[in-house]
Order: structure tokens, then sequence, then C-alpha cells
């Protein structure tokens, strides 16, 4: 079985501060590993991933991620938040014969000017 | 140039009747998905489809129906549409599995809301 844990309900961070949305994984094997967003009444958008090679992952609107095998995360960041980063946040896992990706609940963003 | 897009975007209904949502890709993919979310907003895994063969049937009611007339559309067909029905569906699609199996990117489309009055 395969599963995400997204601790936070919701991320509340100053604009200009970093952003930190964690998020923790379950799997068989080596992982791939995603981060998607979803602004109100939209769909969710890809932001970046990890398949393999440099565990830092640079991906759309300044954000990245860092894929840490030993404590099973692959938390988000951003270095300086802005308003319209506020979003709901999602990260997903595909592991070894999967057919389908595993979601996390969600993480509420709030970024306050 | 939209690369999945749904129609409706919107859905209002009454209990009891049938209603379908569309969904085409243009991006060459050969899996589509549909997905449910809720007003939680978690994300449900309904059905998916490799080049017209279903893969994934979740437990979903079988008044739910997907049908994939080629590799670029997943229609989901729903009868007798009930009040807890009422949610956002989304289709989504893939490039085939990679190595193991795994699951590359999703593109998912922006959603259809369907309200069941």
């Amino acid at each position: 079985a395969q599963s995400v844990a997204q601790p936070e309900d919701q991320v509340n961070v100053a604009e200009g501060n970093p952003l930190t949305v964690k998020c923790t994984y379950s799997v068989s094997g080596n992982p791939y590993l995603f981060w998607y967003v979803q602004y109100p009444n939209r769909g969710l958008q890809f932001l970046l991933k990890y398949i393999t090679g440099d565990n830092l992952v640079k991906g759309s609107y300044g954000f990245e991620a860092e894929f840490n095998k030993s404590q099973t995360s692959f938390h988000l960041k951003k270095p300086s938040a802005l308003v319209s980063d506020s979003a709901l946040y999602f990260c997903a896992v595909s592991g070894y014969g999967n057919n389908r990706l595993a979601f996390g609940k969600g993480n509420q963003v709030v970024v306050i000017p | 140039d939209t690369a999945v897009s749904q129609t409706p975007k919107y859905l209002v209904t009454q209990m009891g009747n049938d209603k379908s949502i569309k969904c085409e890709q243009n991006l060459g993919h050969d899996t589509m998905y549909w997905y449910k979310q809720d007003s939680k907003k978690f994300l449900k895994i309904m059905f998916s489809y490799n080049n017209k063969e279903l893969i994934i049937n979740e437990t979903v009611p079988n008044r739910f129906s997907p049908k994939s007339p080629d590799k670029a559309h997943l229609n989901l067909h729903i009868n007798s549409l009930e009040l807890g029905d009422s949610a956002v569906y989304f289709c989504a699609s893939s490039q085939v599995p990679l190595a193991g199996g795994r699951l590359d990117t999703q593109y998912f489309g922006p959603g259809t809301r369907l309200t069941v009055l």
C-alpha cells in the first residue's frame, strides 16, 4: 500500500517569509513524488516532481522540494512567499507496481500581506 | 490549446436525473482518469483507462459509467443522480507508467462542479 501524510491542515505565513509545506510518504521501493497546487475553483496544477537524481528539485513559480529518503519526506519550500501563493497544495506518491497516485489530504496555505 | 478540457464546468440538476461529463486531452497521453473531490477537498480516484481499456474501477456505485471512445476522450455518465453525488469531478491524463509501473505526472482538467438538488 502507498500513502501520503500532510500533517498540517493550514499553513499561515507572512508575505516575504519562507514557506514550507510538509509531506511524508509510505511506499514500496523507490517513490516517484509530486506536488500540485489548486487555486480556488480551478483544477490541480503540476508544480514539480522527484523521480531520480538530485534530491533537491526545482519547480514552477519559485517552488522547490527536497527528497529525504531516510525521513521519507518530500517537503515543499519557497524562500519568499507571495500573497498569490495562497492556495491548496497536494503531495502525491507513486510506488512500485501501483497503478495510481496516492494523494495527501491537502494543505491550505494562507499568505498574509 | 487547452491540454485537458472538461465540459460542462458547472452542472446543476435534480435528483434522479441522468447526466454526462465529457473530457478531452490533446497531450497524446495513453492514460486518462476520473477523480472525485468532495467538500473537504479530498481527492478520490474513480476510474482510469489506458488506451481505451479500463484499468481502475474503484468502489464506485454502478450508476457511474465511464466510456472511452478513443484514447483522447474519457466521458463519465451518471444515472439516477443522488444528493451525495454533489462534488467536483476532475479528469486527468498521463503517459503510460514508467519503470516499475510507477506513474508519471498527471495533468488535470479544470473540473466540473456537480450540484444535485
